[in-house]
């Protein structure tokens, strides 16, 4: 079944400091893997895309990784701000479809 | 920067009664989805939409569920006979291409059913 997991469901951290996220799927075949911001009652916001053959894209201080062979990929947020508060989710497409699969998401809250 | 607009933020409704959601996607993309939100849980799929016909849809996206692209910018979401279960917040969504073809694809803010 295709799946999209995510860890930690959520996390507190400190403003300026930096944080990763984790993402493991088992969607195949595989497409492209997206992470997506989302602030609360607000719709999904696009940070990257990547497709199997990419290892790493960057998005001003957010940077992914993907390592198509042991189906992970991580979000790594660096010198957090209070605007990072929010909820990052993971999602994956698979070839041949059109839909996404979504992980149920990261809770990030970032304080003073 | 373009954005995808859905109409309304907010809506409630009784049990049983059908109710439209609206979305105007950006204009020069040509595939439109609606996905939903259950408080707390996943986002999930519900329909893939391009000319003018359904390209795919989930077990979710039953006889209940109608799409419509009436003129040629609004895209509806027509839930006949609702149940309290379809509570939730239902995403509108645009992009230039299919979502295997590496194209972003752009949310709406989401419109929140509250079935009573």
């Amino acid at each position: 079944k295709n799946q999209v997991e995510q860890s930690p469901q959520s996390l507190i951290i400190l403003e300026g400091k930096n944080c990763t996220l984790q993402c493991n799927y088992t969607v195949s075949p595989f497409s492209n893997l997206r992470w997506y911001k989302q602030d609360t009652g607000r719709g999904p916001v696009s940070l990257t895309i990547m497709t199997f053959s990419e290892n790493t894209k960057s998005n001003g201080r957010y940077t992914a990784t993907l390592d198509a062979d042991t189906k992970q990929s991580s979000l790594h947020i660096t010198a957090s701000q209070l605007s990072d508060s929010a909820s990052y989710i993971c999602v994956v497409s698979a070839s041949f479809g059109d839909k996404l699969i979504f992980g149920t998401g990261t809770r990030l809250q970032v304080f003073p | 920067e373009p954005e995808v607009t859905q109409t309304p933020s907010h809506q409630v409704t009784q049990m049983g009664q059908e109710v439209i959601l609206r979305c105007v996607p950006i204009s020069n993309h040509l595939y439109f989805y609606w996905y939903r939100q259950i408080l707390g849980q996943k986002v999930e799929f519900l329909v893939s939409f391009y000319n003018n016909e359904i390209s795919e849809k989930s077990e979710i996206f039953d006889d209940q569920f109608s799409v419509e692209r009436p003129d040629g910018s609004n895209f509806t979401l027509k839930i006949r006979s609702t149940k309290l279960e379809d509570s939730a917040m239902y995403f509108c969504a645009s992009s230039e291409r299919r979502t295997d073809a590496n194209s972003p694809l752009h949310f709406g803010n989401g419109t929140r059913l509250t079935v009573t």
